[in-house]
C-alpha cells in the first residue's frame, strides 16, 4: 500500500526556519517525482516545489512564490522527502503536503499525505 | 501565472442527482487539467487528469471534459461519499496552479 507521511509541523517565529520530513512507503521512491504543496486554511492549494525521479537526477523545480527560500531534497536510502524552509512569514502559515508523482508523470499528485501544520507567528 | 477560476464555489445536491463543476483557466493550457476530491480526514484523491482521462480507480460516474480554457466535471447519480470539496489544477507549465475551490454539500 503506498503511504506518504508528513511530519515535523508546529508554531515557528517570523523569520525562522523549519524542516518538514514525508516518510514515503509501498513503492520504489527513487522512480517517482516527490512534490510539497500547501493549502492555508479555506483556501487553494499552491504547488510549491517537487524533486526528479533518479532517471532525471533528482533536480528540483520551486514555485517562484518560495525559490531562495524553500528548498527540497530526498534520502533515498530511507525513503525520505525533506522540505526546508528559512526566512518564515505569516503568509506561509498553512497545512503543508507531501506527494508522490503520478505514475506515468504529467505533473500530478497521485498519492498525499494528511498534512501538516505550520504556524509561523510571534 | 495560469488563474484557475471555479465556479459554482458552493452547490447543493441529493444523492442521485447529477452536478456539474466549471474551471476556467486564465489562457489556453490545451487538456492538461486535474480534477482533485478532497474530505476532511481523508487524503486528497486524484479524479481526472488530462481532461477526460481517469485516474485509477475513479468511479465511472465521474467524467471531465474541455480542452483550452473551460473544462468541466460531471458526477453522475451521486453517491453519499461524493460529497466534499473538490479543486481543479493545470498542469501544463509552471507554476502548477489550482482552482479556488467547490464545496458540494447533501441538500
Amino acid at each position: 500500500e503506498v503511504k506518504v507521511l508528513e511530519s515535523g509541523g508546529g508554531l515557528v517565529q517570523p523569520g525562522g526556519s523549519m524542516r518538514l520530513s514525508c516518510a514515503a512507503s509501498g513503492f520504489t521512491f527513487t522512480d517517482f517525482y516527490m512534490y510539497w504543496i500547501r493549502q492555508p486554511a479555506e483556501k487553494a492549494p499552491e504547488w510549491l516545489g517537487f524533486i526528479r525521479n533518479k532517471v532525471n537526477g533528482y533536480t528540483t523545480e520551486f514555485n517562484p512564490s518560495v525559490q531562495g527560500r524553500f528548498t527540497i531534497s530526498r534520502d533515498n536510502t530511507q525513503n525520505m522527502l525533506y522540505l526546508q524552509m528559512n526566512t518564515l512569514r505569516a503568509e506561509d502559515t498553512a497545512t503543508y503536503y507531501c506527494a508522490r508523482g503520478r505514475f506515468g508523470g504529467g505533473f500530478l499528485f497521485d498519492y498525499w499525505g494528511q498534512g501538516v501544520m505550520v504556524t509561523v507567528s510571534s | 501565472d495560469v488563474q484557475m477560476t471555479q465556479s459554482p464555489s458552493n452547490l447543493a445536491a441529493s444523492p442521485g442527482e447529477s452536478v456539474s463543476i466549471n474551471c476556467k483557466a486564465s489562457k489556453s493550457i490545451s487538456n492538461y487539467l486535474a480534477w482533485y476530491q478532497q474530505k476532511p480526514g481523508k487524503a486528497n484523491k486524484l479524479l481526472i487528469y488530462s481532461g477526460s482521462t481517469l485516474q485509477s480507480g475513479t468511479p465511472s460516474r465521474f467524467s471531465g471534459s474541455g480542452s483550452g480554457t473551460d473544462f468541466t466535471l460531471t458526477i453522475r447519480n451521486l453517491e453519499p461519499e461524493d460529497f466534499g470539496l473538490y479543486y481543479c489544477q493545470q498542469h501544463h507549465e509552471f507554476p502548477l496552479t489550482f482552482g479556488s475551490g467547490t464545496k458540494l454539500e447533501i441538500k
